[in-house]
C-alpha cells in the first residue's frame, strides 16, 4: 500500500495567515494526488486534483504544488471559511489512500 | 446539475443486512465512476471501492473486499452499498462520490453525496 503522511496533523492561524500543509507519499504516484477540504458536518470537497489543477469553482488562494513524492497545499491567505480539515489522496496505485488529515483551526 | 443523493440515516442491529443508496442525476451515469468512502466517527477517510456502472466493473479495497458489496442499477442511475451481516465496527458515515475521468487520469472525486449515517447497535 502507499502510505501518504501529511504535516501537521493540526494547526492554529489567523485570518490573512499563509497556510502551508504537506502529504508525502511513501513511494512514486507521479501526479495522482488529489486535495480536499472537509467542514464539520458535509461532505469532502475537492480542491486541487493532479498535485496542482485548481478544480473549478474553487478560490485561487488555494495552490498545490510537487516535488518528488511531497506534495503542498497552500492557502495564500487564510479566510473564515477556510477554517476545515483538509486531506490528500493519491489514486496512482490500484488501492486509493488518504492521508489522516490536517485540521486547520482559528489561533 | 450534477447532483448525488444518498439514502437516510440507518439504525440496525448486529448480524442484519443493509443496503444504501445513491442515485445520481444531471449526468451520464454509465459514462462516471463512482466510488464509496467511510468516514468512521472523529475519524478520516477511507476508499472502499469504486464501480463503473456501464458494466458494473467494481474495484474493491481489500480491506474491505468481501465484507460488502458495490452494485449499479442503470435504469434508475444508482448505485448501492451493501452489507449482509453488520458488525459495530460499521458504524459509520459512509459517502458516495462521482470520479471524473478515467481510473488512469488524475482527476479527483469531483462530486460527493450528502453522505449516509449508518450506526449499529444492539
Amino acid at each position: 500500500d502507499i502510505q501518504m503522511t501529511q504535516s501537521p496533523s493540526s494547526l492554529s492561524a489567523s485570518v490573512g495567515d499563509r497556510v502551508t500543509i504537506t502529504c508525502r507519499a511513501s513511494q512514486s504516484i507521479s501526479r495522482f494526488l488529489n486535495w480536499y477540504q472537509q467542514k464539520p458536518g458535509e461532505a469532502p470537497n475537492l480542491l486541487i486534483y493532479g498535485a496542482s489543477s485548481l478544480q473549478s469553482g474553487v478560490p485561487s488562494r488555494f495552490t498545490g504544488s510537487a516535488s518528488g513524492t511531497d506534495f503542498t497545499l497552500t492557502i495564500s491567505s487564510l479566510q473564515p471559511e477556510d477554517f476545515a480539515t483538509y486531506y490528500c489522496q493519491q489514486t496512482y496505485s490500484a488501492l486509493w489512500t488518504f492521508g489522516q488529515g490536517t485540521k486547520v483551526e482559528i489561533k | 446539475e450534477v447532483q448525488l443523493v444518498q439514502s437516510g440515516a440507518e439504525v440496525k442491529k448486529p448480524g442484519e443486512s443493509l443496503r444504501i443508496s445513491c442515485e445520481t442525476s444531471g449526468y451520464s451515469f454509465t459514462s462516471y465512476w463512482i466510488g464509496w468512502v467511510r468516514q468512521m466517527p472523529g475519524k478520516g477517510l477511507e476508499w472502499m471501492g469504486i464501480i463503473w456502472p456501464d458494466d458494473s466493473d467494481t474495484r474493491y479495497n481489500p480491506s474491505f473486499q468481501g465484507q460488502v458489496t458495490i452494485s449499479a442499477d442503470k435504469s434508475i442511475s444508482t448505485t448501492y452499498l451493501q452489507w449482509s451481516s453488520l458488525k459495530a465496527s460499521d458504524t459509520a458515515m459512509y459517502y458516495c462520490a462521482r470520479k471524473y475521468g478515467d481510473l488512469g487520469e488524475v482527476y479527483g472525486l469531483d462530486v460527493w453525496g450528502q453522505g449516509t449515517t449508518v450506526t449499529v447497535s444492539s
